[in-house]
């Protein structure tokens, strides 16, 4: 049972390039989220979604777009990376009040 | 609105000290509260919920609509405990976190 998988686990970009975080659950989870994580700082909610084809807005979405064209995959685009970008994503499936998490994608823009 | 806090960013125990992890929340409904830990470099797991009043790894959290509190508690404090634990509430069918508690637990 893989649940979350997040991938890359580790990357490094240059200042303006663009990445996508790819994010696949096989629990078939409606609500996928996307969050980061600074150092030292607690989760901030960038996007979430409630099923496929809707998406919405969190607390800091900035410099992100997401799209949900299937179930299973919540993609998170980076389209000119900045310096405040780095930081540690998240990301998160749920099913009623049950979440689970990936275990991380660690993010360095420079 | 719904927020979850965490007054704590940090927060330092010697080893068989009691811990408490404040957390306070704000709701309108009936909320279901919970919280999770990150050991380092780990993926966020569940350690308890408010539902199953259940002790897990010694920790216990309580509930207090009055006070609108869940306050994670241990009365002796282990070094394998050092993590970071955030409080969440499930309302809405959304999770809300909060910003995060980092404990140290000295040897």
């Amino acid at each position: 049972n893989a649940g979350v998988t997040q991938t890359p686990k580790f990357r490094i970009l240059k200042i303006g390039q663009s990445m996508t975080l790819q994010c696949t659950q096989d629990m078939n989870h409606n609500y996928m989220y996307w969050y980061r994580q600074d150092p030292g700082m607690g989760l901030k909610l960038i996007y979430y979604s409630v099923g496929a084809g809707i998406t919405d807005k969190g607390e800091v979405p900035n410099g992100y777009n997401v799209s949900r064209s299937t179930t299973e995959d919540f993609p998170l685009r980076l389209e000119l990376a900045a310096p405040s970008q780095t930081s540690v994503y998240f990301c998160a499936s749920s099913y009623g009040d049950k979440a689970f998490f990936g275990q991380g994608t660690r993010l360095t823009v420079v | 609105a719904q927020r979850v806090t965490q007054p704590e960013k940090l927060l330092s125990v010697f080893k068989g000290a009691p811990v408490e992890l404040k957390c306070n929340y704000s709701y309108s409904g009936s909320p279901e509260l919970f919280w999770y830990v990150q050991y380092s470099r780990q993926r966020l797991q569940l350690l308890l919920r408010h539902i199953s009043r259940e002790s897990i790894k010694g920790f216990t959290a309580d509930l207090n609509k009055g006070e609108t509190s869940f306050h994670l508690k241990k009365p002796f404090a282990q070094e394998e405990d050092s993590a970071m634990y955030y409080c969440a509430l499930f309302g809405g069918n959304q999770f809300y976190f909060g910003t995060g508690t980092s404990l140290t637990v000295i040897p």
